[in-house]
């Protein structure tokens, strides 16, 4: 069965930082871009980030550009957000998502994990 | 990249049709066929159910179909029936080599 299974939400205080992780199975890991979508409690989906299939090219929305660092380790089948100078409106629910191809554009995000919560409080 | 526009809510009853539009600009919608539509039931993560503008994976019932004219996409899903109670989303591929989605819909089966 392909899957995609995330971890590392957590409460951290605003300006902290925080790792997400993704690992994926069922499928061939490096052959497909990945992203992250992060949902805000009661309110809509927002793209995060994303990379390339062998992680040659990253991009990023403008509300997180310099302060999140998307990555993967094909070899650990692992997709990973470093998330710095966290702030209170980036708390959400952050899905990890396989899109349908390898380069970029990637088309459409086909698998979606159940989420890890990141709370931004003091 | 402002958030595509989409309806917040549609409704029907068990049976009928309910059509979802996502109006963009062209520099995303419009500019590219990488229109994809995902739909959310409370507490659970988004699935796949268009991509490609008009194309539906593997399991997802043909009563589901997409559409884009110009600016603007659009999701039908016919025969509704209980089970399509849910929130939709829209996303596209924008010029600024992002993706953007649409600020979602909340499809209610009277």
């Amino acid at each position: 069965e392909v899957q995609v299974l995330e971890s590392g939400g957590g409460l951290v205080q605003p300006g902290g930082s925080l790792r997400l992780s993704c690992v994926g199975s069922g499928f061939t890991f490096s052959n497909f871009a990945m992203n992250w979508v992060r949902q805000a409690p009661g309110k809509g989906l927002e793209w995060v980030s994303g990379i390339t299939g062998r992680g040659g090219d990253t991009y990023y929305a403008a509300s997180v550009e310099g302060r999140f660092t998307i990555s993967r380790d094909n070899a650990k089948n692992t997709l990973y957000l470093q998330m710095n100078s966290l702030r209170a409106e980036d708390t959400a629910l952050y899905y990890c998502a396989k899109f349908l191809a390898s380069g970029w554009p990637a088309g459409a995000s086909e698998i979606w994990g159940q989420g890890t919560m990141v709370t931004v409080s003091s | 990249q402002s958030a595509l526009t989409q309806p917040p809510s549609a409704s029907g009853s068990p049976g009928q049709s309910v059509t979802i539009s996502c109006t963009g600009t062209r520099s995303d919608v419009g500019g590219y066929n990488s229109v994809s539509w995902y739909q959310q039931h409370p507490g659970k993560a988004p699935k796949l159910i268009i991509y490609e503008v008009i194309n539906r994976p593997s399991g997802v019932p043909d009563r589901f179909s997409g559409s884009k004219s110009g600016n603007t996409a659009s999701l039908t899903v016919s025969g509704l029936q209980a089970e399509d109670e849910a929130d939709y989303y829209c996303s596209s591929y924008a010029s600024s080599n992002n993706y953007v989605f649409g600020t979602g819909t909340k499809v209610t089966v009277l």
